[in-house]
Formats: structure tokens, sequence, C-alpha cells
């Protein structure tokens, strides 16, 4: 099956710093969201991005299709970014699951 | 507000014991995912129901089971639970089969904490 790596697994950051996290993924997909869950356990979806670039004000994310990677870019990072980033996917013959990558625990100090 | 609503938000329950978790899906959506997320790991899917019907099965243990309501609400039953079974469950929710436009749609979990 699919399979989805993220990187980096943990990072630390200081208040106002940008980061870069990145997802491969092994096959074509269908589907890519990246997602935001706080440090209550709360998922948040951040972006709907099988390809293309987006923007929602200082996260932006972009997914390559052909080269089958997705990068989540965080600007001016604040101490309320802290949590876990998942990116997950969907292909059509997985019955439509999506599968999940293993996450980025992003830390920001103040 | 995502506009899926998971009820309830917290649950603390003994080692062989049933619980019932309930789902809302965002209105006019007509799948329902269910999903387990076990402490420090990813999310593991457990079930897909469209329209009332059952249309994938992940990795769902034997002693759990789900249904869709002819409203669209989804419930996700937990029997003989174990200390194991611990966990956040999501439920998930889309227009058809699969993703929408804006991808799925989550709820704010239910926290499962068996004793």
């Amino acid at each position: 099956g699919i399979q989805v790596e993220q990187s980096p697994p943990d990072l630390i950051l200081q208040e106002g710093a940008n980061s870069t996290l990145r997802c491969n993924f092994s096959d074509s997909v269908n589907n890519l969201q990246w997602f935001h869950q706080n440090p209550w356990g709360q998922l948040i979806n951040l972006f709907y991005i099988p390809s293309g670039t987006k923007q929602n004000g200082r996260l932006s994310a972009t997914t390559v299709a052909t080269e089958r990677y997705s990068l989540l870019y965080i600007s001016s990072s604040q101490t309320t970014d802290s949590g876990v980033y998942f990116c997950a996917v969907v292909r059509m013959d997985s019955n439509y699951q999506l599968i999940w990558g293993a996450g980025t625990k992003l830390i920001i100090k103040p | 507000d995502s506009g899926v609503t998971q009820t309830p938000k917290h649950l603390i329950t003994a080692t062989g014991q049933r619980v019932t978790l309930r789902c809302s899906p965002r209105s006019g959506d007509l799948s329902v995912y269910w999903y387990q997320q076990s402490l420090d790991q990813g999310l593991q899917f457990l079930i897909q129901y469209y329209n009332g019907e059952e249309r994938a099965k992940g990795n769902i243990l034997e002693r759990f089971s789900a249904q869709q309501f002819p409203d669209l609400h989804s419930e996700l039953n937990l029997s003989s639970l174990e200390l194991g079974d611990s966990a956040l469950y999501f439920c998930a929710s889309s227009p058809r089969q699969g993703p929408s436009t804006g991808g799925y749609t989550f709820g704010s979990g239910t926290r499962l904490t068996v004793v």
C-alpha cells in the first residue's frame, strides 16, 4: 500500500521563527490534507491540497503531485502553533480511507 | 465548529464495560468515517458508512461495531472494554463516498479512558 513519510519527526523553535514541514508519499494520490492536532487533541483541517499552492494567513502549503511530496510552511511561529502536524492522503482504490503520516511534533518556545 | 458533532467529549469507564460513541455528520454529508488514535500514535481507520450502509472496514476489532441511522448520525459501540482501548475516537464526514473539494471534516473527538 501507499506509504506516507513526514519529516522532521520533531521540531523545536523559538517564537517568531519560520518552519517547513515535508510530506512524501510513495504513489499517486487523489486527495491530500494537512491537519494540526493541538495539545488538547483537537484535529483541525488546515489545507485540502492534492496539487498546487494555497495560503491561509501565516500558513501555506504546496503539493507537487508529479514528484509526490507536499510542504507546509509556517511563518512567524506562535506558541499556539505547537502540536502535531499530520499529512494524510487518499487513493480511490483504498476505499477512500485517509492514510496518515506519523506526524511532525512542533514545539514553539516563547 | 467543523459541523461534525461528537458526544460525549470525555468518557471514563471500567474494563469489561460497554460504551456508545455518537457522531452527527455535517449537514448534507452522507458518509461517516470512524478513526481511533491511541496515545502518541497516528490515526487508524476503523469503519465507513455511506447513507446507512457499511462501505469499508479497517482494523476494527470484533468487540467493536457501528451503524448509521436513517437521520445519518452514526454510533460506534465498544464492548468488553480493555485498558488498551483507551484512545481518542474521531468521526469524520464527507458529502459522498470520497472526499469533497474541501476534503474530510473531522469532529473534535471522544476521549475514552478505560480504568
